[in-house]
């Protein structure tokens, strides 16, 4: 079955940065971006950028330009996620994922999710 | 402050319909899609590009717009549907996908 799974959570001090993985399965992983979201405790979904798994392309949301990088291995049919100097706002729940069919912008597999908290 | 309007919580009486609401110019050039979250779970999709619906999601679940205001629909709501409903989109750009803050759906 079409599958996104997310590496562990992670606790990190503020400054620091954080590496996210997600590894897809079940379908052909460059035929579809992948996206990354996260959600605050307690609040609403965020939307942080794509990758397009086939060419390497990414589009980031403006808030995360200065300090997000997303990259994939198309060899292991994993996209990660790269977010550097931490702080305690960016603690929250990571997610990756796939749209239902190209350029709909509606997410239909998701991955479990990576608790990130950033703690002094 | 998002460029998608949400209602924070509404409520609907077992059984009854509820129309839970999405407003933002973006919405005039771009369909929604929304999802459905429980406690401590990943979103659920249950209606994109405006009205379809996923496999699996029950046709209770509908969607409709018109100008800058998409809707959710859910006819004869059900205990299990008590959630959190978000909607996206796009910004007013057209170049990046944006969320509705929210909205806290209980059934009574």
């Amino acid at each position: 079955q079409v599958q996104l799974v997310q590496s562990g959570s992670e606790v990190k001090k503020p400054g620091a940065s954080v590496k996210v993985s997600c590894k897809a399965s079940g379908y052909t992983f460059t035929g579809y971006e992948i996206h990354w979201l996260r959600q605050a405790p307690g609040q609403g979904l965020e939307w942080m950028g794509w990758i397009n798994t086939y060419s390497g392309a990414t589009n980031y949301a403006p808030r995360f330009q200065d300090r997000v990088s997303m990259t994939r291995d198309t060899s292991i049919n994993t996209a990660y996620i790269d977010l550097n100097t931490l702080t305690s706002d960016d603690t929250a729940v990571y997610y990756c994922a796939r749209e239902i069919s190209s350029s709909t912008d509606a997410f239909h597999v998701w991955g479990q999710g990576t608790v990130v908290a950033v703690s002094s | 402050s998002s460029e998608l309007t949400q209602d924070p919580a509404v409520s609907v009486a077992l059984g009854q319909t509820v129309r839970i609401t999405c407003q933002g110019d973006s919405l005039r050039s771009y369909s929604a899609s929304w999802y459905q979250q429980m406690p401590g779970q990943a979103p659920r999709l249950v209606i994109y590009l405006k009205d379809y619906r996923p496999s699996g999601i029950p046709d209770r679940f509908s969607g409709s717009g018109s100008g800058n205001t998409a809707s959710l629909t859910i006819t004869g709501a059900q205990a299990e549907d008590e959630a959190d409903y978000f909607c996206n989109s796009r910004d007013s750009s057209g170049n990046h996908v944006v969320f509705g803050g929210g909205t806290k759906l209980t059934v009574l």
